[in-house]
């Protein structure tokens, strides 16, 4: 089946810095991502949609200039959190349609702890 | 936009007996409905999915059941085994043709326990 390989799969920063998030199809295109955050014993809740040569579209509440997202390929696709705080720290999780369309191809998902 | 909600948050079953979530959704336009199992700090993983135009789908110890009418679909696990033990989440999005799968939403999940 389809591969989402996503790094790195643990992160710790400090307060302030930035982090990046990648997620590449191994074999297959990606022209949608979908990128999700999940804190501790709860749901998965959708940050963003990315789509390869267009910006991404983002969820309700979900601030632009904080989780910058780059579709840079049809097999690419990266989430960087600027200036993390505290409360940024959460389980970060890409997931692309296959080829088929239906279903969904989940990346291993990065936890990121900011202290 | 959709809204899911599923119940119930926790479930202890005793080993060999059944378990069943239950969830509902919001949006009449969705038509594909997956049902995963995640494990801590894991992806989610598929167990099994079921399209609008079908009323129920079994694999193995596993069913789904689907009513269109009063959008809810069900999660059926019989035969428990302590391995069944995670936490299940339910998941509706729209799947266009020619555009594929647009947003899955997720339901707030079940933490299931299976006591041997």
């Amino acid at each position: 089946g389809a591969v989402v390989s996503q790094h790195p799969s643990r992160v710790i920063c400090k307060s302030g810095t930035s982090v990046k998030i990648e997620c590449r199809s191994l074999d297959f295109q990606a022209t949608t991502m979908f990128w999700y955050r999940q804190f501790p014993k709860k749901s998965l809740m959708l940050m963003a949609t990315s789509n390869e040569g267009s910006k991404a579209t983002y969820e309700q509440g979900v601030e632009k200039d904080k989780f910058l997202i780059n579709h840079a390929s049809l097999t690419l696709s990266t989430l960087t959190v600027t200036s993390a705080h505290p409360e940024d720290s959460s389980f970060y999780i890409c997931s692309a349609p296959g080829t088929r369309g239906e279903k969904l191809f989940f990346g291993s998902g990065t936890q990121l702890s900011v202290l | 936009g959709e809204n899911v909600e599923q119940h119930p948050s926790t479930l202890s079953v005793q080993e060999g007996d059944s378990a069943v979530i239950k969830c509902t959704y919001s949006d009449s336009a969705s038509n594909y409905f997956p049902w995963y199992k995640q494990e801590l700090g894991k992806r989610p993983q598929l167990i099994i999915d079921i399209r609008s135009n079908v009323g129920e789908k079994k694999d193995q110890r596993i069913a789904v059941t689907l009513n269109k009418t009063a959008k809810h679909f069900s999660l059926h696990i019989t035969e428990t085994q302590p391995e069944d033990s995670a936490v299940y989440f339910c998941a509706a999005s729209r799947v266009r043709t020619n555009f594929g799968n647009e947003k899955l939403t997720f339901g707030t999940g079940t933490r299931l326990t299976i006591i041997p």
